[in-house]
This record gives C-alpha cells, sequence and structure tokens, in this order.
C-alpha cells in the first residue's frame, strides 16, 4: 500500500509523559500536514511542511507540540507533558506542491489518549 | 474569520432515499471547495472537489455538489443512499496557498433499512 501511513494508531498514556506519532507521506508528495481531531469536530490545522522546512504553524500548537521533518521525508509529531486536553485523533496528510487542485491525502490516524 | 460551517450534526435518512447535506463557507476564505467522507476506523477520502468552471460538481459513489457562489454555499446531495453511505461528511475550503484546508465541523449521516 503506498497510501500515508501513520504510527502508533492508538496510543494511551499518563499525563505528564511524552508521546511522539510518525507519518510516512505518499513517497513523492513534498507537502505534509498535521491536523488534530477532536470529538465532534472537524480536523484543525496543526502545521504544514513543504521538503524539510516547517513553513506554517497554528497557535493551536503550543510549546509542548513540536514537528520536525528532517530529511523531507517521514515527519514525527512529539507532545511533551501530556495533559488531559491533547487527547485526540492526529491526522497527517500529504499532497504535492504546485498547482492548486487541493486534494489531500490522510492517513488512518494516531489516536491519543490522556489518563 | 475564515470558517466553514456545516449546518447539521447529524443526518437520519432511510435507504434509497434522497439527502442534501449543507455545508455554508465564509466569504474570506477560497473558493476552492472540498466534501471529503471519513468512514469508521479509515482516514479522509476526497469525494468532490470545486475549483472553477461548472458549478455543478459530480463526485465518487454517485454524490454531488453544487457551489452556489451569491449564497457562499456548497451543498452535498445524492439522490438516492445506500447504507454503506452511513459515514461522517466534512466540507472543507482552501485557505492559503499550500492546499491548507479549514474543515467544517461534520455531519454525520446514518442510512436506515
Amino acid at each position: 500500500d503506498t497510501g500515508v501511513s501513520q504510527d502508533p494508531r492508538h496510543k494511551i498514556t499518563k499525563r505528564g509523559q511524552n508521546v511522539t506519532f510518525r507519518c510516512d507521506p505518499i513517497s513523492e508528495h513534498n507537502r505534509l500536514y498535521w491536523y488534530r481531531q477532536t470529538l465532534g469536530q472537524g480536523p484543525e490545522f496543526l502545521t504544514y511542511f513543504q521538503n524539510e522546512a516547517q513553513l506554517e504553524k497554528s497557535r493551536l500548537l503550543s510549546d509542548r507540540f513540536s514537528a520536525e521533518r528532517p530529511k523531507g521525508s517521514f515527519s514525527t509529531l512529539e507532545i511533551q507533558r501530556t495533559e488531559q486536553g491533547d487527547s485526540a485523533m492526529y491526522l497527517c496528510a500529504s499532497s504535492l506542491a504546485g498547482g492548486n487542485t487541493g486534494e489531500l491525502f490522510f492517513g488512518e490516524g494516531s489516536r491519543l489518549t490522556v489518563l | 474569520a475564515q470558517s466553514v460551517t456545516q449546518l447539521d450534526s447529524q443526518v437520519p435518512v432511510f435507504e434509497e432515499a434522497p439527502v442534501e447535506l449543507r455545508c455554508n463557507y465564509s466569504s474570506s476564505v477560497s473558493v476552492y471547495l472540498f466534501w471529503y467522507v471519513q468512514y469508521p476506523n479509515q482516514g479522509l477520502q476526497l469525494l468532490l472537489k470545486y475549483l472553477s468552471g461548472s458549478t455543478l460538481v459530480k463526485g465518487i459513489n454517485g454524490f454531488e455538489a453544487e457551489f452556489n457562489k451569491s449564497q457562499t454555499s456548497f451543498h452535498l446531495r445524492k439522490p438516492s443512499v445506500h447504507i454503506s453511505d452511513t459515514a461522517e461528511y466534512f466540507c472543507a475550503a482552501q485557505s492559503g496557498g499550500y492546499n491548507k484546508l479549514i474543515f467544517g465541523a461534520g455531519t454525520r449521516l446514518a442510512v436506515h433499512p
């Protein structure tokens, strides 16, 4: 399968612990996005990479959150000192640069539960 | 503020009945508009998109949507739904020049036999 893959699919952690999620985009896609989705809400934009450069960060991304895409391929999203409010589905998406076709290809998400 | 509003959080409908899921967007977002579908335990999939041209857009699985600039709407329709259409549907608009999308809160379509 050559779609967007995310790992782990589910993570349960205790408040105060650090967690890291990984996203592997479609191989030829140079744009990568992280979104957060809470129950009953649509996905909310967190951050965007073009190749290895992080070009935009949402105000939702507090100092406890950090995202990287070191070689312009896979990306990681780390949450430090997790809080119960961080419980959500974290979605990764990728797309091709150029044009404005707008189609994002989403992974199945990583569900975080903070106890 | 940029926003996308989905007017119904849940839409129950009987199988083979028509359905319309409503979406309005603020004029401050671009008019690149999308509908995505999320089946249980799956990622979001693109149903259809409006970029320009004909205001009636056809997508996968028999869905279509009509762009109405004067009403800032982009409602999704299907003339006859199936049980398999039960899912969460998200309307989205592009914001910015790099495919960043703003999503509505979603509409849960429940198709009953």
